[in-house]
């Protein structure tokens, strides 16, 4: 079945690069993506990646994809202390269902 | 500005009474989900709908009912069939125009029942 797994929690200091890991079942899934929430609000995307690509940048994410491991990651350059959020990769089941599989999200904590 | 209200924030029940949980969109977007979130958890699906008078039962749906009587409302009842109803719920809403159309998150309800 479908299944989207992260680590629970990460820590970094202030200026340092995050990286959250993910990996994910479904091997014919077409979209990827990866949302923040931060505490007590709704989930935010932040950007999301086509499984035929293996990198996407935008300012200071980048998101790497590989589809042979099934692993996805989100690295966050120059983190600041606003980058501090749950984050949570998800993928689209191709069931045409509209359905989206989430992971259990990863907690970011950054120290200043 | 476009987006998802979900009201209330904060919502108290007392065990036994059924409750509703309010979503209303202005993106017209045609399809519509609820989430439930625990802490450590990730999202687990209650109900989506992908059309105005139909609706598919979620992972999770026992225990809840939904209606989508309305393109922009999609209404979440709680009932008292819920073993463990306290959680923080989350609504959203996603266009069907395109396969990659991301969701749209509201800001949440919690509801605690006591």
């Amino acid at each position: 079945g479908e299944d989207v797994e992260q680590s629970l929690f990460l820590s970094v200091r202030e200026g340092d690069s995050s990286v959250i890991n993910c990996t994910y079942t479904d091997s014919s899934s077409t979209y990827l993506y990866w949302y923040k929430q931060e505490p007590g609000a709704g989930l935010q995307l932040l950007t999301y990646i086509f499984s035929n690509m293996d990198m996407k940048q935008d300012q200071r994410l980048t998101v790497l994809l590989n589809k042979k491991d099934k692993h996805l990651s989100l690295r966050i350059a120059d983190t600041q202390t606003g980058d501090s959020a749950i984050y949570f990769c998800a993928e689209i089941a191709t069931s045409g269902t509209y359905k989206y599989i989430f992971g259990t999200g990863t907690r970011l904590k950054v120290l200043a | 500005d476009g987006g998802i209200t979900q009201s209330p924030k904060y919502l108290f029940r007392k065990e036994g009474q059924n409750v509703t949980l309010s979503c209303e969109q202005n993106l017209n977007h045609d399809a519509m989900y609820w989430y439930r979130q625990d802490p450590g958890q990730g999202l687990r699906l209650i109900y989506y709908s992908q059309i105005v008078n139909d609706f598919q039962k979620g992972d999770i749906a026992e225990g809840y009912s939904v209606s989508r009587e309305k393109k922009e409302s999609f209404p979440l009842t709680v009932t008292s069939a819920q073993k463990n109803p306290t959680a923080f719920y989350l609504c959203a809403s996603s266009s069907r125009e395109s396969y990659n159309s991301p969701l749209h998150f509201g800001n949440g309800t919690r509801l605690t029942v006591t």
